[in-house]
């Protein structure tokens, strides 16, 4: 198992282009995340989705689309980037169940690090 | 939401060991907590997860208190390579949420 992939690794935007940020799982995991992690501070959560065809937002989603076609992919995007996005962005998946989902771990990819100028 | 709250920074010297507290004093009765990690340059990983009982794994042990109002993440024997921030959540729903955690630091 690949486990949670992300690409690409680093990218730099200008402001006010667009762009995807692609992560993929193999573990078959219904719930996957979006996070961004600016410097020196937590995870903040954008959006999420509990399975093909539905998402939801988080605490930050101005600014950022998903959606969610497979259960494989979750695709992040900037519809017009500006310096404030600049961050790192982590995607996490998980199993879940009915029940007792809430005890299942989330599983994170290594970040895609974003920088807008 | 329920929340978390945690030191910002502990330290800590190699080979003892290491209690983390958490405090999440609004927990409701389905609240799962939940403990990661993160190392420098890498994304959060899974360290252990309880509901009301202790909870014991290769990696750490997790202490809840009997009102489940707060919990303690122990490390038996810090080594250099568990220098990292930890966090402590809630998974009550899907909307999980991370605060700032707490950065250890391990010295030799």
């Amino acid at each position: 198992n690949a486990g949670v992939t992300q690409t690409p690794k680093f990218q730099v935007l200008k402001t006010g282009q667009s762009m995807t940020l692609q992560c993929a799982q193999d573990m078959n995991h219904e719930y996957m995340s979006w996070y961004r992690q600016d410097p020196g501070m937590g995870l903040r959560l954008i959006h999420y989705s509990v399975g093909a065809g539905i998402t939801d937002q988080g605490e930050v989603p101005n600014g950022y689309n998903v959606s969610r076609s497979t259960t494989e992919d979750f695709p992040l995007r900037l519809l017009s980037a500006a310096p404030s996005q600049t961050s790192v962005y982590f995607c996490a998946s998980s199993y879940q169940g009915q029940g007792s989902s809430y005890n299942s771990p989330l599983h994170f990819g290594n970040g895609t690090r974003l920088t807008v100028t | 939401d329920a929340k978390t709250t945690q030191p910002n920074s502990m330290e800590s010297n190699e080979e003892e060991p290491v209690h983390l507290p958490c405090n999440h004093s609004t927990i409701s009765g389905t609240d799962y907590i939940h403990w990661y990690r993160q190392l420098p340059s890498q994304g959060p990983e899974y360290v252990i997860h309880g509901l009301t009982s202790n909870v014991n794994n290769r990696m750490a042990s997790l202490a809840i208190a009997e009102d489940r109002k707060s919990s303690t993440l122990i490390l038996h024997r810090a080594t250099l390579r568990d220098a990292a921030v930890y966090y402590c959540i809630l998974r009550p729903n899907n909307d999980m949420r991370f605060g700032a955690g707490t950065r250890l630091t391990v010295k030799p």
